[in-house]
C-alpha cells in the first residue's frame, strides 16, 4: 500500500508563480524525499529531509517537515514552464525501502 | 557508468509470451532496486539487490515474475507468460547503499505493453 499521498493531484499555475505540494503519511519515518518525473519516464531526485529536520532549501525548492502531523510540503518557488513534470514523495522507515506515493502532475504555463 | 541504464526502452510482445528487462546500475552501487509503475500511478516496489542478494521479494506480484543480479552490477527482471495486467514502466533504480536514507538514482525505464 501507498504510505505518502500527495495533494492536490493535480495543479496548473502561470509561469512565475509559487507551486505548493503537499504530501501525508502514516507510519513513522527517518526521512522524506521529494522527486521529479518527466514524461512518465525516469525520477530524479530533488532533496531530502531527515525527521528530525524541519525545513531545508534547495535553490527554487523550499521543503518542510512536520512529524506530529505527518505531513511534508514542497514549495517550488518563481515556477517556469521547464517545471512541469510530476513530483512523488517517498518515505523511508528504518529499513531499506522507500515507499512512493501516487504524485502531484503539475503543469506551468507559460 | 555516467547513469542508470535500461534496454530496451520500449517492448511490445505478445501475451503468453517471456521478457527480459535488462538494469546497469552507476558503477559501484551496491544497491538496486526495481519497481512497476502502471499509468497514472505511483511507483510499486517490486524487489531490491544488495549485491547479488535479494532480501527481500516480497514486492514480486506473482511467480511469474524473477530477478537476478550478477556480478554486483547488471540485473535482469524476467516476467514469464505475460498478460495484460503487465502493461506498465518499469523503473530501475540503484543507490550508493541498500538503505532508505541514501538517494536513489532512476533509470529512464522499459515501456512494456502486453497485447
Amino acid at each position: 500500500s501507498q504510505q505518502g499521498e500527495e495533494d492536490p493531484q493535480a495543479l496548473s499555475i502561470q509561469e512565475g508563480e509559487n507551486a505548493t505540494m503537499n504530501c501525508s503519511y502514516k507510519t513513522s519515518i527517518n526521512n522524506l524525499q521529494w522527486y521529479r518525473q518527466n514524461s512518465g519516464r525516469g525520477l530524479v531526485h530533488l532533496i531530502l529531509i531527515r525527521s528530525n529536520e524541519r525545513e531545508k532549501h534547495s535553490g527554487r525548492l523550499r521543503v518542510t517537515l512536520d512529524t506530529s502531523k505527518k505531513s511534508s510540503s514542497l514549495l517550488i518557488t518563481a515556477s517556469r514552464a521547464a517545471d512541469t513534470a510530476s513530483y512523488f514523495c517517498a518515505t523511508g522507515g528504518s529499513n531499506y525501502k522507500l515507499t512512493f506515493g501516487k504524485g502531484t502532475l503539475l503543469t506551468v504555463n507559460p | 557508468g555516467a547513469g542508470v541504464s535500461q534496454s530496451p526502452s520500449n517492448k511490445v510482445t505478445e501475451k503468453g509470451k517471456d521478457v527480459e528487462l535488462r538494469c546497469d546500475p552507476i558503477s559501484g552501487h551496491t544497491a538496486l532496486y526495481w519497481y512497476r509503475q502502471s499509468l497514472g500511478q505511483g511507483l510499486e516496489f517490486l524487489i531490491y539487490f544488495q549485491g547479488n542478494s535479494a532480501p527481500d521479494k516480497s514486492g514480486l506480484p506473482s511467480d511469474r515474475f524473477s530477478a537476478e543480479r550478477t556480478g554486483g552490477s547488471v540485473s535482469t527482471l524476467t516476467i514469464q507468460r505475460t498478460q495484460q495486467e503487465d502493461s506498465a514502466v518499469y523503473l530501475c533504480a540503484s543507490s550508493r547503499r541498500a538503505g532508505a536514507i541514501y538517494e536513489q538514482y532512476f533509470g529512464p525505464g522499459t515501456r512494456l505493453t502486453v497485447t
